[in-house]
């Protein structure tokens, strides 16, 4: 079946430090790929999306490129600043209208 | 634009007994999602309709959970009786739900249940 696989949290990093947070999934077809935050006491929010191979999203300083070969879809960013602290989702949609989330990495930013 | 309202944002009740929760999403989408977000998971989807029309409802425990939308516009849930394991996140979310690829879902800010 479909699913999508996130590196385990929580991921600690001063601030400017890089950050990557790992995403796999399994899908059948060609499923497109999205990363969302949530930030604390708040909804979740679209960050990226990509929805062919080799498709970049990017957004505040977030990007995230659909590698078909490898099956990921990680989550990359330069310079993390303290209010990026926020738990973030990676997921996919397959079609018939379904969304389907990893677990969720919680990312804290140290000043 | 106003976003997906969800209400309450907190309830606590008792094992056993009933409750509701409300979702107006946005203005439009035809879509409207239900999930579940159990602490320290990502959200699981319980029913999905399109319009005032159930499209899944494979993960909603049906002996218990009941969900209508009936104008399709806005929606309720309700978890009747509730178990201690029902203590999660609530999302409603919504969508324009035309089919596309790189359909986006809407979320709301959530309803905490706690069951005690």
């Amino acid at each position: 079946g479909n699913s999508v696989t996130q590196m385990e949290g929580p991921v600690t990093l001063s601030e400017e430090a890089f950050l990557t947070i790992n995403c796999t999934y399994t899908a059948t077809g060609y499923p497109s790929l999205f990363w969302y935050v949530q930030y604390p006491g708040e909804g979740l929010q679209l960050l990226l999306k990509a929805t062919k191979a080799d498709d970049k999203g990017s957004n505040k300083g977030f990007e995230a490129t659909y590698r078909k070969e490898t099956t990921s879809f990680h989550l990359e960013k330069g310079s993390v600043q303290v209010s990026d602290s926020a738990v973030y989702f990676c997921a996919l949609y397959t079609g018939g209208f379904k969304t389907i989330f990893g677990a969720g990495t919680r990312l804290f930013v140290k000043a | 634009e106003a976003g997906v309202a969800q209400s309450p944002r907190y309830k606590i009740i008792e094992k056993r007994q009933s409750v509701a929760f409300w979702c107006n999403p946005i203005s439009g989408h035809a879509t409207l999602y239900w999930y579940q977000q159990i602490l320290g998971q990502g959200p699981k989807l319980l029913i999905q309709f399109q319009n005032n029309g159930v499209v899944d409802d494979s993960q909603l425990p049906k002996d218990r959970f009941s969900a209508e939308r009936l104008k399709g516009v806005d929606s309720t849930l309700k978890i009747q009786p509730a178990k201690l394991e029902d203590s999660a996140v609530y999302l409603c979310a919504s969508s324009w739900g035309q089919g596309a690829a790189n359909t986006e879902a809407f979320f709301g800010q959530g309803t905490r249940l706690t069951v005690v």
